[in-house]
């Protein structure tokens, strides 16, 4: 049982380029988050599901995109990146809406 | 809106002294309420949960938490901290009719030797 695990851990990009983040579920759970944590401002939510085949924004969603075509699968795009988007970036998912969070080992962004 | 508080952002204390990391929250509806631990280069795992029922939630390790309503806090404490609690420790609040959880911004707690 691996858990929620992430794709690539580490990337560097430069200004305009874009990448897909993947993040890989094995716990069938319903609901998935993408986060992105800042040095002291905690993690802000990107974008989430609520099932497969639904996504919706979060408090940070400008510059980013998703896509959750199977239920196992949360996918996080960045069209065309800037400097702003460097961070680290984690995925989560929860079996129902109320219980825990269980995350991924994250990946480092760093875009130049 | 709901929203979470951590006042303190970097907490020393030393090995065996007992500690309290602070979270107040806000909500209007009923709340979930969770801390998460955080050690270095890794994801956040969760320490304890408060879903309903008993006010006071504990961890495996040793760590309590103690759910107050009136004060809309959840403060984390531990009687004896060990070395290897050194981490970064967030609270977390989700309302009920909401997918949302927010996070607070982190508590680094530093254990000294």
């Amino acid at each position: 049982n691996a858990g929620v695990t992430q794709t690539p851990k580490f990337r560097v990009l430069k200004t305009g380029q874009s990448m897909t983040l993947l993040c890989a579920q094995d716990m069938n759970h319903e609901y998935m988050y993408w986060y992105r944590q800042d040095p002291g401002m905690g993690l802000r939510l990107i974008h989430y599901s609520v099932g497969e085949g639904t996504t919706a924004k979060g408090e940070v969603p400008d510059g980013y995109n998703v896509s959750r075509l199977k239920k196992q699968n949360f996918l996080l795009g960045l069209e065309s990146a800037a400097p702003s988007q460097t961070s680290v970036y984690f995925c989560a998912s929860s079996q129902q809406d109320y219980l825990e969070q269980y995350f991924g080992p994250g990946t480092r962004l760093t875009v130049t | 809106a709901q929203s979470v508080t951590q006042l303190d952002s970097q907490v020393p204390v030393f090995e065996e002294a007992p500690v309290e990391l602070r979270c107040n929250y806000s909500s209007s509806v009923s709340v979930y309420l969770f801390w998460y631990v955080q050690y270095p280069n890794q994801g956040l795992q969760l320490l304890l949960k408060y879903l309903s029922g008993s006010t006071l939630v504990e961890s495996i390790n040793g760590f309590e938490a103690e759910f107050n309503k009136s004060q809309t806090s959840f403060h984390l404490r531990k009687p004896s901290v060990h070395i290897s609690d050194t981490a970064e420790y967030f609270c977390a609040v989700k309302s009920s009719g909401t997918y949302k959880y927010i996070f607070g911004t982190g508590t680094r707690l530093k254990v000294l030797a």
